[in-house]
């Protein structure tokens, strides 16, 4: 079955400190990628996606993520984290051969930021 | 809407009872999930719908979970006979059509005593 794997459940980082969060997959044929992430009382929001092209996407608030096909990873980066950015960020891969629908999430990474 | 909506906010029931979970996604989505977010998990998927298209029910845990779309707009999920392994956040999301971002609504927190 096709599984995400996030491998940090729990970051806690110093504000200007830089951030990635990893992401792997299982699934050999065609995805869509995806961050999705929870602020503090706040409905999951999208993050980033990467659907075709450049592998390196850019997201809201300085986030980026690449795609390296070959380890079938989708890394999630941010150069300088702040406060703000204490949220779960979770991972999500979109296999193509279920037509779509069944979108597969990870467990999530709980960041924290110390001010 | 603005964006989709969940009712109720929270459930709390006694084991055995039924509970109705309702889906109201953004005006003219056509893809709409059902995930269930249990404590410390990621979300697992449940079921979607895709316009007419018969649902993809493959995630649905057993046969006392059941779900329906009306008209291609609202969606309500039943859970028959709780139990206390269905407390959870049960979160719907809606997207323009299959594969595209989802958007959250705020989930129902169900909590089975």
């Amino acid at each position: 079955a096709q599984s995400v794997s996030q491998h940090n459940h729990h970051v806690i980082l110093s504000e200007a400190a830089s951030l990635e969060l990893g992401c792997n997959y299982s699934y050999g044929g065609t995805v869509n990628l995806f961050w999705y992430v929870q602020y503090p009382g706040q409905h999951l929001q999208l993050l980033l996606k990467y659907f075709s092209g450049d592998p390196l996407v850019k997201g809201i608030k300085g986030f980026e993520a690449e795609f390296i096909k070959s380890k079938f990873s989708f890394n999630l980066r941010k150069p300088s984290v702040q406060w703000s950015d204490t949220a779960e960020y979770f991972c999500a891969v979109n296999p193509a051969h279920t037509g779509g629908f069944k979108t597969i999430f990870g467990a999530g990474t709980r960041l924290f930021v110390k001010a | 809407g603005a964006g989709v909506s969940q009712s109720p906010s929270n459930k709390v029931t006694e084991k055995g009872k039924d509970v109705e979970l309702r889906c109201d996604p953004i005006s003219g989505h056509t893809a709409l999930y059902w995930y269930r977010q249990s404590l410390g998990q990621g979300l697992e998927f449940l079921i979607y719908f895709q316009g007419n298209s018969a649902p993809d029910k493959s995630g649905l845990p057993s046969d006392r979970f059941s779900a329906e779309r009306t008209g291609g707009s609202v969606s309500t999920l039943t859970i028959q006979r709780t139990q206390q392994e269905d407390s959870a956040v049960y979160l719907c999301a809606s997207s323009s059509r299959a594969r595209e971002t989802q958007y959250f609504g705020p989930g129902t927190r169900l909590t089975v005593l």
